[in-house]
């Protein structure tokens, strides 16, 4: 079974600073993918980015980019110029791929709560 | 983009009662939704793999009996609550699976709040 680990509960941060969240899991699996979801106060599960285990490269969008290092079982996520709209729940999760397809799951870390401050 | 319409918001009910709560896929079709229920402050915990025309799989600890889930269309599934009592009071998530670049992603419904007095 797979397993997430977000050792940081809570963290806050001064407003277009950038924050890095922690994120390790462990797996056998050697093709997966990874993701941070942003659940703000509304609930609303909100994906920020994903990756593929078999790309050595870290995804980027925008703002937000991965420090993805396969081999220490790290996935962390870096937000740079912090914007107040990023205060949230911030969730990194597992997913083994299906083969058949439809039946992939998701396993979810524990969240850390990310605060920007004006 | 792909969107999950989930329903109702909020709900209170009596104890006792069944609620039922949708899940729909707006503009997709989703062979695979997925139910989660998420405690105050607490991560996501899944629940049950609902797959269209065949029974839901439970995760381990889940009553199949207590949270019934029905996927009758490609577009919507339902989680019903029955005979719900306070400590099923939380709030329950339900997402859909979208292919995407050879990786499932999971769109997510924007949740129900269930208070059971």
């Amino acid at each position: 079974a797979q397993t997430v680990t977000q050792s940081q509960p809570e963290m806050s941060v001064q407003e277009a600073e950038t924050v890095t969240l922690s994120c390790t899991y462990d797996t056998s699996e050697s093709n997966y993918y990874l993701f941070w979801y942003k659940q703000p106060p509304s609930r609303q599960m909100i994906l920020v980015i994903r990756q593929e285990a078999y790309k050595q490269q870290n995804a980027t969008e925008n703002r937000f980019s991965v420090n993805f290092q396969k081999a220490a079982k790290s996935f962390s996520l870096k937000i740079s110029d912090s914007q107040l709209g990023d205060t949230a729940m911030y969730f990194c999760a597992f997913m083994k791929p299906d083969l058949r397809g439809g039946n992939e799951k998701l396993t979810f870390g524990t969240g850390t709560r990310l605060t920007i401050i004006p | 983009g792909a969107v999950v319409s989930q329903h109702p918001s909020r709900v209170i009910c009596k104890s006792g009662t069944s609620v039922k709560i949708e899940c729909r896929s707006l503009d997709f079709q989703a062979t695979t939704m997925f139910w989660y229920r998420q405690f105050p402050k607490q991560s996501l915990m899944l629940m049950a793999t609902s797959n269209e025309g065949s029974k839901a799989t439970y995760e381990q600890g889940v009553e199949k009996d207590k949270f019934l889930i029905n996927h009758a269309s490609l577009t919507l599934s339902t989680l019903t609550v029955t005979s719900a009592h306070p400590e099923d009071s939380s709030f329950y998530i339900c997402s859909a699976s979208l292919r995407a670049s050879g990786a499932n992603v999971l769109t997510f419904g924007a949740g129900s709040r269930l208070t059971v007095l």
